[in-house]
């Protein structure tokens, strides 16, 4: 089945920065990959994500990559703002349902 | 504004009480899925229901017992719970899903809040 593998676990970068998490899948055939951001006390919520007929996708400050031959995909998350600072969870389709990494505990430093 | 709606917020009980949770969308979601999540991991699937049938348990403890009264409708009952399933239940849904690979978006509850005494 897919496995999915997460890093960073944590992450601190000045505000303005840069953050860059990565993620690794197993399954060549896997073709959909969202992107999650949970808040302290809230609930996980989509802010990306991407096929596999792609390699990019951007959203404003938020973008998205995909190495299909290496089977990684990365987010990107440009010019930080203290309202970035959350757990952000990559996932991957397995069977009958989604593979979720271990997260990253993003924190932005003033 | 959150399109899955949870309720109740927060639930405090006994061992030996009887609740549910309920969990609601209106986006014409045929797949709908409970998952448990423990302070810093990600969510852990519990169940899968795809055209109101259950289409996955995921091993999960049959004091957990999961209702698809219609397509829009989630409960999942809870009988007899231990200090252990002290967790936040979410509910989610999809446009499709569990049967084959998930390849749509899921759309999240704010979840319960479930602290068992």
């Amino acid at each position: 089945g897919e496995n999915v593998e997460q890093h960073p676990s944590t992450l601190s970068v000045q505000e303005g920065d840069s953050a860059v998490i990565k993620c690794t899948y197993s399954d060549s055939a896997s073709n959909y990959f969202p992107w999650y951001k949970q808040e302290l006390g809230k609930r996980p919520q989509l802010i990306i994500d991407i096929r596999s007929n792609v390699g990019e996708k951007k959203d404003q400050r938020i973008a998205v990559t995909l190495n299909k031959t290496a089977k990684h995909f990365s987010l990107h998350i440009t010019e930080t703002q203290p309202e970035d600072s959350a757990v952000y969870f990559c996932a991957a389709p397995g069977d009958d349902k989604i593979i979720f990494g271990k997260g990253t505990r993003l924190h932005i430093l003033p | 504004d959150t399109e899955v709606t949870q309720t109740p917020k927060h639930l405090v009980m006994g061992m030996t009480n009887k609740k549910s949770l309920k969990c609601e969308q209106h986006m014409g979601h045929r797949a709908m899925y409970w998952y448990k999540q423990k302070a810093k991991k990600p969510p852990e699937l519990m169940f899968v229901y795809s055209y109101e049938k259950l289409s996955i348990n995921e091993s999960v403890p049959s004091r957990f017992s999961p209702e698809c009264p219609n397509s829009s409708l989630l409960n999942l009952h809870l009988h007899a719970l231990q200090p252990e399933d002290s967790a936040l239940y979410l509910c989610a849904s999809s446009l499709t899903g569990g049967e084959g690979r998930s390849n749509q978006p899921q759309h999240f509850g704010d979840g319960t809040r479930l602290s068992i005494l």
